[in-house]
């Protein structure tokens, strides 16, 4: 079985600075992972995914993350935050053995301050 | 090409009313999905189907029955509503075959109940 922790619900940085939200999972077995992004009002759009091609993931808007097996996270950062970032993003987990069903973190919401 | 589509985007019910939420896909993916998503709460798995006439029950399904008669629709009924039902519910399709699995997400349906 797998499980999700994001670790705050709020993250709030200021323009330009650096973005770091934390994703912390468990896995029996080699995971897939995932970031999604959820602008006010609307679904949920993926960002980036691991599929164990390359540990350091690049996704869209300047958005990476890297998965660390010995740590069991795989946080997203980003150098430099844009007002356009400001969104709730959230964590999820699948694996075989849950028949590839996503499992979810419960999303930090990140606020930029300008 | 449109993804997955959501009817409708809002409803206000009273308690004891019934509705049926409408969610289709053109890519052709196997599997679908219902979510609710509250604040603070994450996405909470309703029901899913792995294909056309199959349906399974989620974390959350009690209070909500689906059916998937078309591959590319899936519909979720409230019989008799209730005030807890209010929520943002998203629908979900991926393929079956096709790693990893990544989910493909509809705008959503905001619905409250009075």
């Amino acid at each position: 079985a797998q499980s999700v922790t994001q670790l705050g619900s709020h993250v709030s940085v200021s323009e330009g600075a650096l973005v770091l939200l934390r994703c912390n999972y468990s896995s029996s077995v080699p995971p897939y992972l995932f970031w999604y992004v959820q602008y006010p009002n609307q679904g949920l759009q993926l960002l980036l995914k691991y599929t164990s091609a390359a540990t350091l993931v690049k996704g869209i808007n300047g958005f990476e993350a890297e998965f660390k097996k010995s740590e069991t996270s795989f946080h997203l950062t980003k150098p430099s935050a844009h007002m356009s970032d400001a969104a709730e993003y959230f964590c999820a987990v699948s694996a075989m053995d849950s028949n590839y069903q996503l499992i979810w973190g419960a999303g930090t919401k990140l606020i930029i301050k300008p | 090409n449109a993804g997955v589509t959501q009817t409708p985007k809002f409803r206000v019910l009273k308690t004891g009313q019934s509705m049926t939420l409408l969610c289709a896909q053109d890519m052709n993916h196997e599997y679908m999905y219902w979510y609710r998503q509250d604040p603070g709460m994450g996405l909470r798995l309703i029901h899913y189907s792995v294909g056309e006439g199959t349906t399974a029950k989620g974390e959350v399904p009690d209070g909500y029955n689906v059916s998937r008669l078309k591959k590319q629709n899936f519909l979720l009924g409230l019989e008799s509503a209730a005030p807890s039902q209010t929520s943002v519910y998203f629908c979900a399709s991926r393929p079956k075959w096709t790693a990893p699995y990544e989910q493909y997400f509809g705008p959503g349906t905001r619905l409250t109940v009075t």
